[in-house]
This record gives C-alpha cells, structure tokens and sequence, in this order.
C-alpha cells in the first residue's frame, strides 16, 4: 500500500511569508502527527490530530497551526516565518494514536527560510 | 518535566565492534520504540517494547526495556556500515487518555568505519 506522502518535499520561504504543508497518511490510518526536525533538536513535536480533532499539542507559538480533514489528510501552517522556523517538517501517520502503536513517517517537507 | 535522555549523543565504531545506546526515562513508561533515521531519510520503525524486563532481538539488534520501565537499550553486535544512521527511542508517558504522551529522545547518531 501507498505510504505516507508529504508535500511539497523543499521550499523556499522568506521570513514574513507563510507556508502550507500537505500530508496524505496511509491509507486507513485515522491519527496523523506533526514533527519539526532541525539538527541536534530530534524530533520536535508539533501536534497530532485524529479524525479531525486535535488530540495533543506540542510547545510550539500559535504561528503553528494545523487542522485535519474529513479524508485524514492533514495540512499544517506556518505564518509570519522566522529564520528558526527552517527545518525538516516530518508528518508520520498511525491507526490509532502515536502513542500506542507504530509511526509511518513520510520523506517530509524541507523548509528554508531566507 | 516528562524527559526520556538518550546517550550517547554520537557513537563511531569500526565495522565490527558492537554498538549500545540508551534511554532513560524520568517517569514510568507504558510503552517505548525505537526508530533509525538513515542520513538524509525519514525514521523508520523498528520495534515497540510493552513489558516490564521486555527483550527482543532482530537479528543483530537487541532490544531491552527495564524491569521498572523506566530505562531502554538498543544493542547492535558486530556492526556494518548499513547501521549508520541516528537511532531514536520514544517512550509513551503512563497517563490516561489523551493525556498520553510520547516523549522523544535526541537520538544517537552511529558512524561506522568500514
């Protein structure tokens, strides 16, 4: 089966400007979780949404934000874009939660903020 | 806070010697896995671990999850240069609900000379 897709895969932004990342899980999967990666950091928990609702929420400012729609595929945004916000944005999708089973990560979206 | 420490940070090896990276958690964990980022990938699962004193092997990789479930190792016996990578653990806090969470370690990054 397909796996998790994530796009677009690099973009170039300038601080100011806002961004819109798409991610597709896998089909049947229902949670879909948000991470930002930036080298020495790991994996930087955004949020996870599960059939539409938010369920957790990471230590991220409100410029993030993220929804998830009635399909399962999941869009997040960032606007007023910082030179820190640059990194590898990973979106992982799962059955029922990411707490409680296996996460499929997609290649994930590499932001550059100029 | 709930952490989950990871160490070491950076680990290089010569193809062959065995490799071990651990976690430690502040607080009891219900469930910990384990994730290999490849340079330039995405994490890919590789195994969750849910029992108290929990040892699992796949093939050259020993995975164990302490008797309080509180720590974790990853141990890799005669390693290869398809090892390299950044091994992350992931540990799911013992609350209820939605109040779960899982808590991410840095990661150990493993370099090995051929």
């Amino acid at each position: 089966k397909a796996g998790v897709t994530q796009t677009p895969r690099y973009l170039i932004k300038t601080r100011g400007q806002q961004v819109t990342l798409s991610c597709s899980p896998i089909s049947g999967h229902r949670s879909v979780s948000w991470y930002q990666q930036t080298p020495g950091q790991g994996l930087q928990f955004l949020f996870e949404y599960f059939s539409e609702t938010q369920r957790n929420k990471g230590n991220f400012p409100g410029r993030f934000s993220g929804r998830q729609f009635s399909n399962s595929r999941s869009e997040m945004n960032v606007s007023t874009l910082e030179l820190g916000d640059s990194a590898l944005y990973l979106c992982a999708s799962s059955l029922v939660g990411q707490s409680t089973g296996e996460l499929f990560f997609g290649e994930g979206s590499r932001l550059t903020v100029l | 806070g709930q952490q989950v420490m990871q160490i070491p940070q950076y680990q290089h090896v010569q193809e062959g010697e065995d490799f071990t990276t651990y976690c430690n958690s502040s607080t009891t964990l219900s469930n910990i896995q384990w994730y290999k980022q490849r340079p330039g990938g995405h994490p890919v699962f590789l195994i969750q671990l849910v029992k108290s004193g929990e040892v699992k092997k796949q093939k050259r990789l020993t995975f164990q999850f302490g008797e309080a479930k509180k720590n974790s190792s990853l141990h890799i016996t005669a390693t290869q240069t398809t090892d390299v990578g950044t091994y992350f653990c992931a540990g799911t806090t013992n609350n209820a609900g939605n109040n779960r969470k899982l808590i991410w370690g840095l990661g150990t990054s493993l370099a090995v000379n051929p």
